[in-house]
């Protein structure tokens, strides 16, 4: 089967950090693109950050760029995403997708004091 | 960053159909947008209806196709269920970073 599995969200203070990470399984993960999607509570989707196969490609949303930071390991089959400077308006829960047809169930972060 | 727009929110009756429209700051959506469309339902992930324009999933119900419409991607809901009745987002791409619209709420009634 197929899967996606977040974890690493928690509470964090404002200007502090925190690495999420997406374990894959069931397919090969170096075929696809790698995606980082988040939601704020009650709000719409937000696309953050993705990565091309080989890790030497990356984009980035303009909200969270030279902030976070997303790399992948293909031989431990996971995505990762380091999230520096956090703000309030990072609180969100955090999506890993591949290709944006499979998606995890989310790790929520909140950002507060 | 562009900015795409969405209805915030439609009402279609059972078996009706309806049209949920997607448009771009930077002017006309095309196909080089690679337009996706994705339907949450409360407490869910994110489902993918359509991709690339107008290509569907072996899980996406026919009722739903996708294509562009006077400059905008377009999700069209032909007999409409209740089931229906969720959020759908679209997302585009731009060059490398991707971009979603706001959302639209789509009541069933």
């Amino acid at each position: 089967e197929e899967q996606l599995v977040e974890s690493g969200g928690n509470l964090v203070q404002p200007g502090g950090s925190l690495r999420l990470s997406c374990a894959a399984s069931g397919f090969t993960f170096t075929d696809d693109w790698m995606y980082w999607v988040r939601q704020a509570p009650g709000k719409g989707l937000e696309w953050v950050a993705n990565i091309n196969q080989g890790g030497d490609e990356k984009y980035y949303a303009d909200s969270v760029k030279g902030r976070f930071t997303i790399s992948r390991d293909n031989a431990r089959k996971s995505l990762y995403l380091q999230m520096n400077s956090l703000r309030a308006e990072d609180t969100a829960v955090y999506y890993c997708t591949r290709e944006h047809n499979l998606w995890g169930q989310g790790t929520l972060v909140t950002v507060s004091s | 960053q562009a900015v795409v727009t969405q209805e915030p929110s439609l009402t279609v009756s059972p078996g009706g159909t309806v049209t949920l429209t997607c448009g771009s700051s930077t002017g006309a959506v095309t196909s080089s947008h690679r337009s996706n469309w994705f339907q949450q339902k409360p407490g869910q992930a994110p489902r993918r209806l359509i991709y690339d324009t107008n290509n569907k999933h072996s899980w996406t119900p026919a009722r739903f196709s996708g294509s562009l419409l006077g400059g905008k991607a377009a999700l069209t809901l032909s007999g409409a269920q209740p089931d229906d009745e969720a959020e759908y987002y679209c997302l585009l791409l731009y060059r490398g970073p991707w971009v979603f619209g706001g959302g639209t709420r789509l009541t069933v009634l």
